[in-house]
């Protein structure tokens, strides 16, 4: 069962370019997260996605982020015109979440995907 | 809001020897998980051990186990015969149980340091 994908590993855009980072959950799972890392910090929540729906995005800054999970395909977290403080790792998980057990509440997590901005 | 904090920054150990993570969190909820990951130089972050709020009973993951005390907001890990391959990043994590609101809350990490 291949785990969370996560492409590209590494991708460099310039200033006020667009950055796509793709995501694709493990098979069965339906429920995907996003969360960014800053060097130096922990993982910071940014939006949680069900298949085409958007369930909580209260950490996705207001501007310029955006998320989807469409019915096919990977979850594509977009950030237009960034900016060198975008210059992080971003990581995607995936659950099953059913049943109410507690292992339907675990997160896998992919490789992530290092965006460096110039 | 949640909060998460680790408040050891660094921690080294003499591999075999036992070494303790500490971790505490502040929330109104009584019902919720706790999660320690281990995130290597590869990045990857691989969980290492969960614990619901509403059991009593400390989790125990092979060499790895949790000391729980809810009343505290306490939630340290124990890694216990330390190897070389236990060196990493450790993040603790909380989420709640409240339906929609799944999004982990991680503290800043400990890095851990196992000398040989």
């Amino acid at each position: 069962n291949a785990g969370v994908m996560q492409n590209p590993r590494h991708l460099v855009r310039r200033r006020g370019q667009e950055a796509r980072l793709r995501c694709s959950p493990m098979k069965g799972h339906s429920h995907v997260y996003w969360y960014r890392q800053l060097p130096e910090e922990g993982l910071k929540f940014m939006v949680y996605l069900q298949k085409e729906n958007i369930i909580d995005e209260s950490g996705m800054p207001k501007e310029r982020f955006s998320a989807e999970f469409p019915k096919e395909g990977p979850s594509i977290l977009r950030i237009q015109q960034v900016v060198r403080g975008d210059s992080a790792a971003y990581f995607c998980a995936s659950s099953p979440r059913g049943g109410g057990q507690a292992n339907s509440y675990e997160q896998y997590f992919g490789p992530g995907t290092r965006l460096t901005v110039t | 809001a949640q909060t998460v904090t680790q408040s050891q920054p660094e921690m080294s150990v003499q591999e075999a020897e036992t070494v303790t993570l500490s971790c505490t969190y502040d929330t109104s909820e009584s019902d919720y998980y706790l999660f320690w990951y281990k995130q290597p130089p590869s990045r990857q972050m691989i969980l290492v051990i969960r614990q619901e709020a509403y059991k009593q009973q400390n989790a125990t993951e092979n060499r790895f186990s949790v000391n729980f005390q809810k009343a505290a907001k306490s939630f340290s890990l124990k890694i216990s015969d330390s190897q070389l391959g236990d060196a990493a990043m450790y993040f603790c994590a909380y989420r709640s149980a409240l339906g929609g609101a799944d999004g982990l809350t991680f503290g800043k990490g400990t890095h851990l340091i196992i000398q040989p």
